[in-house]
């Protein structure tokens, strides 16, 4: 088992630009979650989905969008990059009655 | 408003010692708990968690203690091993499975050999 893959593992973007970060998992996790950190701050929640087709806002979902088309995958689609998306982003996937197993990150920089 | 607070952003502990991460949350409504640990470049591993039923729960070298009242939490590391040396993460959920975890910002724990 591969875990939770993530890329790219770094990005640089122009204000105003988009993209997306890709997130997958190969344990048939009905859940998974997008996280970003921020220097001296906690991980904080962006969107959750609870299994295909399903999504739902977390603590700082502006700015991004997501949808849950298959159960392996969940990107996260940032329209119109800011500075304040600048951040390193981390997916997460887990099942029911478990804790989350989270993937490596990708760093993103906005300029 | 940080409803999860490391007051501690760093810990230096000799090999073999005790080590003791703190935590406090605001939120009366936790009612679960979880420690995270991460090493650079890599994302939080789940390391032990509590739910507010218990007030202490061991697995191997860690052991965590929930005071409710105080809602305070700490991670207790004995003895403490060079490979310890990471980032630990309090967080915290209302109830065991929902997906609405809060986060402290971390303490960089450092074993010295």
């Amino acid at each position: 088992n591969a875990g939770v893959t993530q890329t790219p593992k770094f990005q640089v973007l122009k204000t105003g630009q988009s993209m997306t970060l890709q997130c997958a998992q190969d344990m048939n996790h009905e859940y998974m979650s997008w996280y970003r950190q921020d220097p001296g701050m906690g991980l904080r929640l962006i969107h959750y989905s609870v299994g295909a087709g399903i999504t739902d806002q977390g603590e700082v979902p502006n700015g991004y969008n997501v949808s849950r088309s298959t159960t392996e995958d969940f990107p996260l689609r940032l329209l119109s990059a800011a500075p304040s998306q600048t951040s390193v982003y981390f997916c997460a996937s887990r099942a029911p009655g478990e804790t989350q197993y989270f993937g490596p990150g990708t760093r993103l920089l906005v300029l | 408003d940080q409803q999860v607070k490391q007051n501690s952003p760093s810990l230096s502990v000799q090999e073999g010692r005790i080590s003791i991460l703190n935590c406090d949350y605001t939120n009366s409504m936790f009612d679960y708990f979880l420690w995270y640990k991460k090493y650079p470049a890599e994302g939080p591993t789940f390391l032990i968690s509590i739910s507010s039923i218990k007030d202490k729960n061991e697995d191997g070298r860690f052991t965590v203690f929930l005071n409710k009242s105080a809602k305070h939490l700490s991670l207790h590391i004995v003895p403490s091993q060079p490979g310890d040396s990471a980032v630990y993460f309090c967080a915290a959920s209302e109830d065991f499975g929902n997906e609405k975890l809060t986060f402290g910002t971390g303490t960089r724990l450092t074993i010295i050999p």
